[in-house]
């Protein structure tokens, strides 16, 4: 079946440590998000990629890092520097840019991992 | 800025009551699209509905339905006859063109109770 996968589904972290979150997906879309949602809010933006070998900071970016050297795969670390990483992360896919020449293709989102500090 | 207000933090009704969830957006962009996603109790977002700045012509899909209205920059969404299974957060975005970032409302909580 075709989907995005993320894992784990929960995830403690004790605090000082860096946490690694993986995002796969077998849709052969080219662009992949990852998104921090806390609780009551709607969705951040942490970082995204239109294409292998490349990605940019989303509005939350401080104290996250990613990389994306396969189309499938885009991994969110989750680094000490993050002061408050307790949130449900979500990892999005899309294709490539739309009938109205930007990116403006549905997302689909995995199921997301819920992050603990303790 | 880019802007999404859904002004309804929670709403609960009685199954198979009709219920309207607010959506509101702000953007300079003349070109844009916008989406409403479900999040069940399990987590996961489910896409319901893309729709473009051209296409103002309302949209149904079985109990769903949504209004678009540019002269009110609303895009307001409807659940017919609501059942139990209708209860989740349910989030209207606006799409950013040259990233595919999606700018997300704060989400409303629909309660449907038997």
């Amino acid at each position: 079946d075709g989907g995005i996968t993320q894992s784990p589904k929960y995830l403690f972290r004790k605090e000082g440590q860096n946490v690694t979150l993986s995002c796969e997906q077998n849709l052969n879309h080219d662009a992949m998000y990852w998104y921090r949602q806390d609780p009551g809010q709607g969705l951040r933006l942490i970082y995204y990629s239109q294409i292998v070998n490349d990605f940019q900071k989303g509005d939350i970016a401080e104290g996250y890092s990613v990389s994306r050297e396969k189309k499938e795969s885009f991994p969110l670390t989750v680094t000490s520097a993050q002061k408050n990483p307790t949130a449900f992360y979500l990892c999005a896919s899309s294709l490539d840019k739309g009938t109205s020449g930007g990116f403006d293709n549905e997302q689909f989102f995995g199921p997301g991992t819920r992050l603990t500090v303790l | 800025a880019q802007k999404v207000t859904q002004a309804q933090t929670e709403i609960s009704v009685v199954e198979k009551e009709d219920v309207t969830l607010d959506c509101v957006y702000e953007t300079r962009d003349t070109t844009y699209y916008l989406f409403w996603y479900k999040q069940p109790p399990s987590g996961e977002l489910v896409f319901l509905i893309r729709r473009n700045s051209f296409d103002e012509q309302n949209e149904i899909s079985g109990r769903y339905s949504w209004n678009f209205q540019k002269s009110t920059s609303s895009f307001n969404f409807t659940i017919t006859a609501s059942q139990v299974v209708d209860s989740a957060v349910y989030f209207c975005a606006l799409s950013e063109l040259s990233t595919g970032k999606l700018i997300f409302g704060q989400g409303t909580t629909l309660q449907v109770k038997p």
